[in-house]
């Protein structure tokens, strides 16, 4: 069974610009989680959809936001660049049902902000 | 923020049992225990949970105290591959809340 694959794996932008990072979970996974990962706050959790519909969120500013699609698919946009958002974006994709909340996590999107 | 509590580091020999230590004290009855590693420059992995019972997969041993306020990771027979940022986690959704982990190093 495939994994959870992230496109692209790097970028590089501009403070103010925008990005769209995307996400494809295992097959059959209806849950995505996302989450960022720096050397200062380490691994923090900002979103997670399940079935199209946000289900639980993180404490980040409004400039990041999700979606899910109807294939389980999953994307990640954040607006107006800041260079704290350097970062690498990892998202994770679980069944969503309860009681059985692991989760399997991709390689993640390295995102400079320059 | 991170309701658990681990050692910052640790090394462990080659094909020695690597034992991990978590506290947990704050945990509620519907919370698991989840442990997860993260390999440099990968995406964490996930090892195993439980809820009060002991439990053993594959990969490794979770060895759960009666009152839950503790657990500890086995890993039966380290090897090099094992070196990673270890992490104990509690929660009962898909907001899982890391830590800063413990570093376990095996050496040779």
């Amino acid at each position: 069974k495939a994994g959870v694959t992230q496109t692209p794996r790097y970028l590089i932008k501009t403070r103010g610009q925008q990005v769209t990072l995307s996400c494809s979970p295992i097959s059959g996974h209806r849950s995505v989680s996302w989450y960022q990962q720096t050397p200062g706050q380490g691994l923090q959790f900002l979103f997670e959809y399940f079935s199209e519909t946000q289900r639980n969120k993180g404490n980040f500013p409004g400039r990041f936001s999700g979606r899910q699609f109807s294939n389980s698919r999953s994307e990640m946009n954040v607006s107006t660049l800041e260079l704290g958002d350097s970062a690498l974006y990892l998202c994770a994709s679980s069944l969503g049902l309860a009681e059985s909340y692991e989760q399997y996590f991709g390689p993640g999107t390295r995102l400079t902000v320059t | 923020d991170a309701k658990t509590t681990q050692p910052t580091s640790m090394d462990c020999a080659e094909g020695r049992a690597a034992n991990l230590p978590c506290n947990h004290s704050t945990i509620s009855g519907n919370e698991y225990v989840y442990w997860y590693r993260q390999i440099h420059s990968q995406g964490p992995q996930y090892i195993i949970h439980g809820l009060k019972n002991n439990e053993t997969n594959e990969m490794a041993s979770l060895i759960i105290t009666e009152d839950r306020k503790s657990s500890t990771l086995i890993l039966p027979h380290a090897t090099l591959r094992d070196t990673a940022v270890y992490y104990c986690i509690q929660g009962s959704d898909y907001k899982l809340s890391f830590g800063a982990g413990t570093t376990v190093t095996v050496r040779a």
